[in-house]
């Protein structure tokens, strides 16, 4: 079975610049996350996907990031315009029915912002 | 404020011993508990899950025990290994679903 699939692995930009994170979850898993781990921390949950449907963005900065996920598969996060702050290891996961199943991540996409 | 604790913030062990990691939480109220292990630069994978009403549940040589009266989980380590070098993440899951929240982890270093 093949895992969580995330692009790219690793991204430098400059302040103010924009960035665009893609994942492919497993297949058949209804449910996607989005992570935000900065070095030393525990991830931190941005957005939940049930299929096509946002279950959970409370912690997403909506004004600089958005998280589409077309077609209930693929998900990309965006964040415009980066701030110094947002440098971390952003993680993608998925699971197979809500949230009370095993989430199973991605390798994650290490954004620095200079 | 629902949170999860970790202790210590990071450990080093000879190979061969054993060792316990802390978790403290707050989650409320409470569904599941999840460890982690994360490799560096690598996503968390998980070891163990248990909900309220279990005590303990291993994997291998991963332990983890849960006290639901005293909101405290422990993650026990049994002959150590170089490749358990990692952190460890606990994660407590609050009822509706979808409210996770992810510790710090603990840094466990693993020396020859």
């Amino acid at each position: 079975e093949a895992g969580v699939a995330q692009s790219p692995r690793y991204k430098i930009i400059e302040k103010r610049q924009s960035v665009a994170f893609w994942c492919n979850p497993i297949s058949g898993h209804a449910t996607l996350y989005w992570y935000q781990q900065i070095l030393g921390q525990g991830p931190k949950l941005l957005i939940q996907f049930q299929n096509n449907g946002v279950v959970d963005d409370s912690q997403l900065p909506k004004d600089r990031f958005s998280a589409e996920r077309l077609k209930g598969v693929d998900s990309t996060l965006k964040i415009q315009p980066a701030k110094l702050e947002d440098s971390a290891v952003y993680l993608c996961a998925s699971s197979s029915q809500g949230s009370n199943y095993e989430q199973y991540f991605g390798p994650g996409t290490r954004l620095t912002v200079t | 404020k629902n949170q999860v604790e970790q202790s210590p913030q990071s450990l080093i062990i000879l190979e061969g011993k054993n060792c316990t990691l802390q978790c403290n939480y707050t989650v409320s109220p409470f569904s599941n508990l999840r460890w982690y292990k994360q490799d560096t630069g690598r996503g968390p994978v998980s070891l163990t899950i248990m909900t309220f009403s279990e005590n303990t549940k291993s994997n291998g040589r991963y332990t983890a025990t849960l006290d639901a009266d005293t909101k405290q989980s422990s993650l026990h380590i049994t002959a150590s290994q170089l490749s358990d070098s990692a952190s460890y993440i606990c994660v407590g899951e609050g009822t509706g679903g979808f409210k996770t929240i992810f510790g710090a982890g603990t840094r466990l270093f693993v020396k020859a």
